[in-house]
């Protein structure tokens, strides 16, 4: 089955700096890519996703990049803020959809004032 | 306001009584969907349900029992609780298949003593 490594595990970056996570997959099949943000207590939340015939997607202060030839496919995060510190997770799907997702282990993002 | 609700948010219980973890949705969605999550092994489906009497396994569903007699509602059953499924679990829908977006819960957690 599909297997996601996401990295790091920890992030922490000065407030106003940008935050960058990455994430890889194995089976070439998946076609979606979605990013959660898990705020402390709560469950996790969409931020943006990105299908497989897309390059880049942004927006505002997010932008997702998906390299399909590496397999690989990353969080950017510009112009960092205090509500921006939380656990983020990458996951991928060949339904295309939130059905068959694997997500990866979480990246817990500290921004620091 | 719509949303996914889980019951209890908070339990602690002893190897081998029978419990119920319910969750409800108010959004008229098709797809279901369990997850564990374990620190520093991110999220983990159980099982999910493609629609009403139709359920299926997904990477962990040993130990665990579901049913989706409704479609708003998907409960899961720990028929005899074992301290390895002490865990923080969260119950997710989507409105079908193809669609993308996960609409969580705010997470039940579970302590098997």
């Amino acid at each position: 089955g599909e297997n996601v490594e996401q990295h790091p595990s920890t992030l922490s970056v000065q407030e106003g700096d940008s935050a960058v996570i990455k994430c890889t997959y194995s089976d070439s099949a998946s076609n979606y890519f979605p990013w959660y943000k898990q705020e402390l207590g709560k469950g996790p939340q969409l931020i943006i996703d990105i299908r497989s015939n897309v390059g880049e997607k942004k927006d505002q202060r997010i932008a997702v990049t998906l390299n399909k030839t590496a397999k690989h496919f990353s969080l950017h995060i510009t112009e960092t803020q205090p509500e921006d510190s939380a656990v983020y997770f990458c996951a991928a799907s060949k339904q295309g959809g939130a059905d068959g997702l694997t997500f990866g282990k979480g990246t817990h993002l500290i921004i620091q004032p | 306001e719509a949303q996914v609700t889980q019951n209890p948010r908070y339990l602690i219980t002893v190897t081998g009584k029978k419990l119920t973890v319910t969750c409800s949705q108010n959004m008229n969605h098709e797809y279901m969907s369990w997850y564990r999550q374990d620190p520093g092994l991110g999220l983990r489906q159980i099982y999910y349900s493609m629609n009403v009497e139709v359920t299926d396994k997904g990477d962990v569903p040993e130990g665990y029992k579901v049913s989706r007699k409704e479609k708003r509602n998907f409960p899961l059953i720990l028929e005899s609780p074992s301290p390895n499924q002490t865990s923080l679990y969260f119950c997710a829908s989507s409105p079908g298949q193809n669609t993308g977006e996960l609409f969580f819960g705010e997470g039940s957690r579970l302590t098997v003593l």
